[in-house]
């Protein structure tokens, strides 16, 4: 069984700080996503990544995949109330047909 | 396109008695799968799909079974509901699962049993 570890579980900050939330295996996956889920709706995807060492930018969001691709971290910088949400990430191996899912990281940005 | 669609949107059971969660898709996707969502334990995989008529086990399969006999429709079938089984349900779909395929979720279907 692969795990996919989150941490940290809950995060609560002031508008304007920085945010980091990391995603952890002891297992190599062939690409890794990051997905926001809003209460009451699925969850969303926001980024794959697929080569060790990638790093991708959305807006204020920057992705990372571990250059082993056993791990990846989400930051935020200057989160907005907007960005609350649960942040799920994801795992898929190359053999393929599964996709592993952490824990989740809640995330409250107060005003 | 709806995009993946799931009914009920809510549901109350009594311990022992079945139903079916309803999901359908109209991108043509060949990949389909179901995820329940507990608390503090991200999402689960229950049972999945490659294509018609192909379904195999997830990560907690038990007292759920699955068919899938068009490309559109994907329900999950609880035999006798348990307790255990209150959670939120999710459907998904992909063109694959191959090298991260975006994963289009539902709205869910929230079930309580009692």
């Amino acid at each position: 069984t692969q795990l996919l570890e989150q941490s940290p579980q809950f995060l609560s900050i002031q508008e304007g700080e920085n945010l980091t939330v990391y995603c952890n295996s002891s297992s190599v996956f062939s690409s890794l996503q990051w997905y926001r889920q809003e209460p009451g709706e699925g969850p969303v995807l926001l980024v794959t990544v697929v080569t060790g060492g990638e790093v991708k930018k959305l807006k204020r969001l920057t992705f990372q995949f571990g250059d082993a691709r056993k791990d990846s971290s989400l930051h935020i910088t200057a989160a907005q109330p907007g960005d609350t949400g649960l942040y799920l990430c994801a795992g898929a191996t190359a053999a393929g047909n599964k996709l592993t899912f952490g824990g989740g990281t809640r995330v409250l940005v107060k005003p | 396109n709806a995009g993946v669609t799931q009914t009920p949107k809510f549901q109350v059971l009594k311990t022992g008695q079945s139903m079916t969660l309803q999901c359908a898709q109209d991108m043509n996707h060949e990949y389909m799968s179901w995820y329940r969502q507990d608390p503090g334990m991200g999402l689960r995989l229950i049972h999945y799909s490659v294509g018609a008529g192909i379904t195999d086990q997830g990560e907690v399969p038990n007292g759920y079974n699955v068919s899938r006999s068009t490309t559109e429709d994907f329900p999950l079938r609880l035999l006798s509901a348990a307790p255990s089984q209150t959670s939120v349900y999710f459907c998904a779909s992909s063109y694959s699962l191959g090298w991260g395929e975006t994963q289009y979720f539902g709205p869910g279907t929230r079930l309580l049993v009692l």
